[in-house]
């Protein structure tokens, strides 16, 4: 059973903060971690794929680590802003199968 | 630059009639997926089609069938629809089905069965 747990369910910060969030994932038969970004009245659109214990990927002012051995991904924001509103998914894939987490959805305030 | 096409963007059906979703790809992508999104769930994969002519089960199969009909177009169909399967439905695409590939979403059909 892949059971994709993210934490926190929501989050509420004011713009110029800088935020992180978690993604956990059952360690073992691991392949490959996901992250998108879903907005609000649109469709997710992939972040980062990674899939090396280790990783590190970044992408602007938003970067992500990846920990394949004890089955955790963060997700940083620096200096967040209000376009950076939305809701964060991961994603974990087996070669099979893709669960989603619930994901974390992000408020940042002017 | 369409992308990922699915239609219709909302339904409403009364229980025991039947639905089709239709999906479509320009992006000459082999791989696509079916997923359903619901209240407080992260999106639950419902079918795939690894590559034109296969398809295969996800982690909520049941009451629903799937038609890859060319290399473009991946429909769901919905043979008896039920309340619980109401939902946003979400279709998507890969370059291929390897778990390093991002996934295309399109924008969702909303379906509510009454």
């Amino acid at each position: 059973i892949l059971n994709v747990e993210q934490s926190p369910q929501s989050l509420h910060v004011q713009e110029g903060d800088s935020t992180n969030f978690t993604c956990s994932f059952p360690s073992s038969n691991f392949y490959a971690l996901h992250w998108y970004r879903w907005e609000t009245a649109k469709s997710p659109e992939a972040l980062f794929v990674m899939t090396l214990n280790g990783d590190e990927k970044k992408k602007g002012r938003i970067s992500a680590t990846l920990n394949t051995k004890e089955g955790y991904s963060y997700l940083y924001i620096k200096g967040s802003q209000p376009e950076d509103s939305a809701t964060y998914l991961c994603a974990l894939h087996n070669n099979n199968d893709m669960r989603f987490g619930a994901g974390t959805r992000l408020t940042v305030k002017p | 630059n369409a992308g990922v096409t699915q239609t219709p963007k909302f339904q409403v059906l009364k229980t025991g009639q039947s639905m089709t979703l239709q999906c479509a790809q320009d992006m000459n992508h082999n791989s696509m997926y079916w997923y359903r999104q619901d209240p407080g769930m992260g999106l639950r994969l419902i079918y795939y089609s690894a590559s034109e002519g296969t398809t295969d089960k996800g982690e909520v199969p049941n009451g629903y069938n799937v038609s890859r009909l060319n290399k473009r177009e991946f429909s769901l169909r919905l043979e008896s629809a039920a309340p619980s399967q109401t939902s946003v439905y979400f279709c998507a695409s890969s370059w291929t089905h390897g778990s390093n590939q991002p996934q295309h979403f399109g924008d969702g059909t909303r379906l509510s069965i009454l």
